[in-house]
């Protein structure tokens, strides 16, 4: 079957730096995307991995092994804003969006 | 209207009653998408549609219809409403099937009594 974990939820630092891990396996891979979703609202695209490396956007940044099925999201100079959910989602064979339950970030100042 | 909406905002429904969820948008986007959020799942596909005039299933769509008679509509009904049902959808949109981003409305927090 397909499958995507994430950690259910995680508390940082204002400030400081966190990373939120995900693995997969899903039948076939069209690329890895990460959302933020706020509570009580729709979820928003952060980034999306389709090769293997870093990408890089701001203060948020994604990583992808192909191989080994995992990604991570990297969120530096973390801010109280940044308190939400970030869901872990891949692209099947079939171009449909598998999605992670996500993972509740928390923050402290 | 910018981007994609939903209505109604949420709603109490009883059990065994028909409900239509409305989703619009406005970006001309050729594929579009309805989801529902549980409690401790990942967002779930129900239905989705490539291109005006055709509509797919997704991984759950039993109890659950779709049309898709224009780019910009895409209604989802609830023939007669399960407690089960009880859930926030969300309807999405993109450019086309397999594109990068997904575009979300604001949701329909349901309630099936």
């Amino acid at each position: 079957g397909q499958n995507i974990d994430q950690p259910t939820e995680m508390t940082a630092t204002e400030g400081a730096i966190v990373q939120i891990n995900c693995t997969y396996q899903t039948s076939g891979f069209n690329g890895l995307f990460w959302y933020q979703q706020h509570a009580g609202e729709a979820p928003t695209f952060l980034s999306y991995n389709v090769l293997d490396g870093l990408e890089e956007k701001g203060r948020f940044s994604s990583f992808l092994s192909r191989s080994k099925g995992y990604s991570y999201l990297l969120l530096k100079e973390l801010q109280m804003k940044d308190s939400a959910s970030y869901l872990c989602a891949v692209m099947d064979s079939n171009y449909q969006l598998i999605w992670g339950a996500g993972t509740k970030l928390i923050i402290k100042p | 209207i910018a981007g994609i909406t939903q209505a109604p905002t949420s709603q109490i429904l009883a059990a065994g009653r028909r409900m239509t969820l409305r989703c619009t948008q406005d970006m001309r986007h050729n594929a579009m998408y309805w989801y529902r959020q549980d409690l401790g799942l990942g967002l779930r596909l129900i239905h989705y549609s490539n291109t005006a005039g055709t509509t797919g299933k997704g991984e759950v769509p039993d109890g659950y219809s779709v049309s898709r008679a224009n780019t910009d509509d895409f209604p989802l009904t609830l023939a007669s409403a399960v407690p089960s049902q009880t859930s926030v959808y969300f309807c999405a949109s993109s450019e086309a099937s397999g594109s990068n981003e997904q575009f979300f409305g604001p949701g329909t927090r349901l309630t099936v009594l």
